[in-house]
């Protein structure tokens, strides 16, 4: 069964950072895409980063870069969203999403048939 | 600088009836359009993708057409259970963005 679990949210003042943690398990995550994708109250869905199964191949959303740095670790399982500069447009449940399988170099297409529950993260005075 | 426009925001409706909603890409997208539901208090769900191909399990009343920038989602005949916000997203490239939603209610 895949698991995507989210940890680290918090509130933080704006200007300050954050680093948000996922937990993958139930499938070979050194072969899968991933992304973060993000949920501000009362709103609708914004992708936020993508990171290849190697970590050399990463997006971000024009809203988020330059501030966001998305990272991986094979041997952990898990998936990474350094977040400094933090603003109030920032505040959003993040969830963490699998997106396609690679293999020799082709991924599959990146739809997010996964998600974590998410982790809430206030940016606040 | 809007990715994806969907039209309309909202939508009531009864049961029974036929629903549409648009999807407007700024760029050629071909087909790689996925729509997703997005229950209340709920996790968004993979409805289809391809631009007409529905998961796994997926009503078949839903339905899904277009390709380059306009598609459509159809509910041929709204169920309650249907209550949902629908996003649709483009995937054929980076950035892998989202419409801004069209929340459907039962009139």
């Amino acid at each position: 069964e895949v698991q995507l679990v989210e940890s680290g949210g918090a509130v933080v003042q704006p200007g300050g950072s954050l680093r948000l943690s996922c937990a993958a398990s139930g499938f070979t995550f050194r072969s899968y895409e991933m992304n973060w994708v993000r949920q501000a109250p009362g709103k609708g869905l914004e992708w936020v980063s993508y990171i290849g199964p190697s970590e050399a191949t990463v997006y971000y959303a024009d809203s988020v870069k330059g501030r966001f740095t998305v990272s991986r670790d094979s041997a952990k399982n898990a998936q990474y969203l350094q977040m400094n500069s933090l603003r109030a447009e920032d505040t959003a449940i993040y969830y963490c999403t699998r997106g396609g399988y690679c293999r020799g170099g082709n991924c599959e297409a990146t739809l997010f048939e996964f998600w974590g529950q998410g982790t809430r993260v206030t940016v606040s005075s | 600088d809007i990715q994806m426009t969907q039209s309309p925001s909202s939508l009531s409706a009864s049961v029974g009836d036929r629903v549409t909603i648009t999807c407007r890409a700024r760029q050629y997208i071909s087909i790689y359009l996925a729509w997703y539901q997005q229950k209340p208090g709920k996790l968004p769900k993979l409805l289809m993708y391809a631009a007409s191909t529905l998961q796994s399990g997926v009503p078949s009343r839903f339905s899904g057409s277009g390709s380059g920038t306009d598609f459509t989602l159809t509910i041929s005949s709204l169920q309650p259970e249907d209550v949902a916000t629908y996003y649709c997203q483009r995937y054929n490239s980076a950035p892998f963005a989202f419409g801004g939603g069209t929340k459907v209610e039962i009139k």
